[in-house]
């Protein structure tokens, strides 16, 4: 199953865009990644699936436009524009492996995102 | 819409069991795929099992194999994940998640905080 790596911490100014990357271990260039946000306290709440053509599928409940994706290689990305006090966040990724009685799940460590 | 509602806090002593419920309303459990996840304190994201609508399986992760098992009673739309032998380790946060409207976990209830403690 692939491992999922995630770098600790991004930053941002108030209104300004970040970044974040969620890197699949060699040989799964062809999966997709989820995104989750967790705000500080509360429970993960889906954002949306990207694979290597962008966005698969719809955006999580709520979520708003300023939120987008891309992949590319073993690289899976999500950007926040303008970002708002309420983004900040811990951002987890996850991916699912196989199929029926193979049937997997790993998320990676997660980045927390904070607003300066 | 779906909504998950789990279970009160719970304290065990190490050793002992515990059950926790997620009660789904909005829909049918026998419509949703239903996953328990888990976040120890300061800690990521582990998943520990969920049911496979394609042959009506529910898998566990092979961490908790042996230890865990995840029920459905569709009579009251309520899954159920039960720990046993438990040990410090499985104190964390447990989540009941469900696949829905999209291939992820796209709902989630509000999380049950398990304490094991002597």
């Amino acid at each position: 199953q692939p491992v999922l790596t995630q770098p600790p911490s991004a930053s941002a100014s108030l209104g300004a865009s970040v970044t974040l990357t969620c890197t699949l271990s060699s040989g799964y260039s062809n999966y997709k990644v989820d995104w989750y946000q967790q705000r500080p306290g509360k429970g993960p709440r889906f954002v949306m699936r990207v694979g290597t053509g962008g966005i698969v599928g719809s955006k999580g409940d709520g979520i708003p436009d300023r939120f987008s994706v891309l992949g590319s290689g073993l690289n899976r990305y999500l950007t926040i524009k303008n970002i708002q006090e309420e983004d900040e966040s811990d951002y987890h990724c996850g991916a699912d492996h196989g199929s029926g009685s193979n049937f997997s799940y790993v998320f990676g460590t997660g980045t927390k995102v904070t607003v300066l | 819409q779906v909504q998950l509602v789990q279970s009160g806090a719970e304290v065990k002593k190490p050793g002992a069991s515990v059950k926790v419920s997620c009660k789904v309303s909005g829909y049918t459990l026998t419509e949703l795929s239903m996953h328990w996840v888990r976040q120890a304190p300061g800690k990521g994201l582990e998943w520990m099992g969920g049911f496979d609508p394609e042959d009506g399986e529910t898998i566990y992760a092979q961490k908790f194999q042996g230890r865990v098992t995840m029920t459905e009673d569709t009579s009251t739309d309520t899954a159920y994940m039960e720990l046993s032998s438990l040990r410090s380790e499985d104190t964390a946060v447990y989540y009941c998640a469900t696949i829905s409207y999209t291939d992820a976990f796209d709902i989630w209830g509000q999380g049950t905080m398990v304490t094991v403690s002597s």
